[in-house]
């Protein structure tokens, strides 16, 4: 059983370039949820996607958008790069209708370094 | 004031020991997890719960929500527990998204 995977583990981009960043969730899993996390912090809440829709979303500003597939997969797109935008960028799915509840599966991260 | 505190934020013990990590929030919630993040990023969950208690191997987690604390214990504390440990919390029911505490560093001694 897959976990969840990221892609590329790290990247590295210039000042104004744009960037996507993939996410392929847990086998079974329908819900992704995206989260940055600066060096030394806690993760943010970027957004999150059920259904090929955004549900919800954090304080973060219109470059950062994203995308769910039909196969749940789902993409990150950071536009306009900016320094502050350097972090670990980690996707999170979960089962929307788990029994279980809300428990969610990390994946490795893909680190951004901005110059 | 962040919605999720962690205490201690750094915690360095020797190899044997017994750990307590505190986690404090200011919101209702559904869950509370317990997350283990190494060096290089990857996070791995540990617990989830909304209740009591749970216990798994050496790891214990703890959840008062009258009074919004939670706490992880690690007994018999190994430098492979070496990590850092992050609270977060499912703040609305549903399918919501997670909001972290800063996380607690932990480092065992051999």
């Amino acid at each position: 059983d897959a976990g969840v995977t990221q892609s590329p583990t790290h990247l590295i981009k210039t000042r104004g370039q744009q960037v996507t960043l993939r996410c392929s969730p847990k086998s079974g899993h329908d819900t992704v949820s995206w989260y940055q996390q600066a060096l030394g912090q806690g993760p943010q809440f970027i957004f999150q996607y059920y259904e090929e829709e955004e549900r919800q979303r954090g304080n973060f500003p219109d470059r950062f958008s994203g995308h769910q597939f039909p196969n749940y997969s789902s993409e990150l797109n950071v536009n306009a790069l900016l320094l502050g935008d350097s972090a670990l960028y980690l996707c999170a799915s979960s089962l929307e209708l788990s029994l279980a509840g809300n428990e969610q599966f990390f994946g490795p991260g893909t680190r951004l370094t901005v110059l | 004031k962040n919605e999720v505190e962690q205490s201690p934020q750094n915690l360095t013990a020797q190899e044997g020991e017994f750990i307590t990590i505190n986690c404090s929030y200011s919101v209702g919630i559904s869950a509370l997890h317990w997350l283990q993040q190494h060096p290089g990023g990857g996070i791995v969950s540990l617990f989830m719960l909304s209740s009591g208690k749970k216990k798994h191997g050496r790891l214990i987690a703890t959840i008062n929500i009258q009074e919004k604390h939670s706490s992880l214990h690690i007994t018999a504390s190994h430098p492979r527990d070496s990590a850092v440990y992050i609270c977060a919390v499912n703040a609305n029911f549903g399918n919501e998204k997670l909001t972290f505490g800063t996380g607690t560093r932990l480092t065992i001694i051999p």
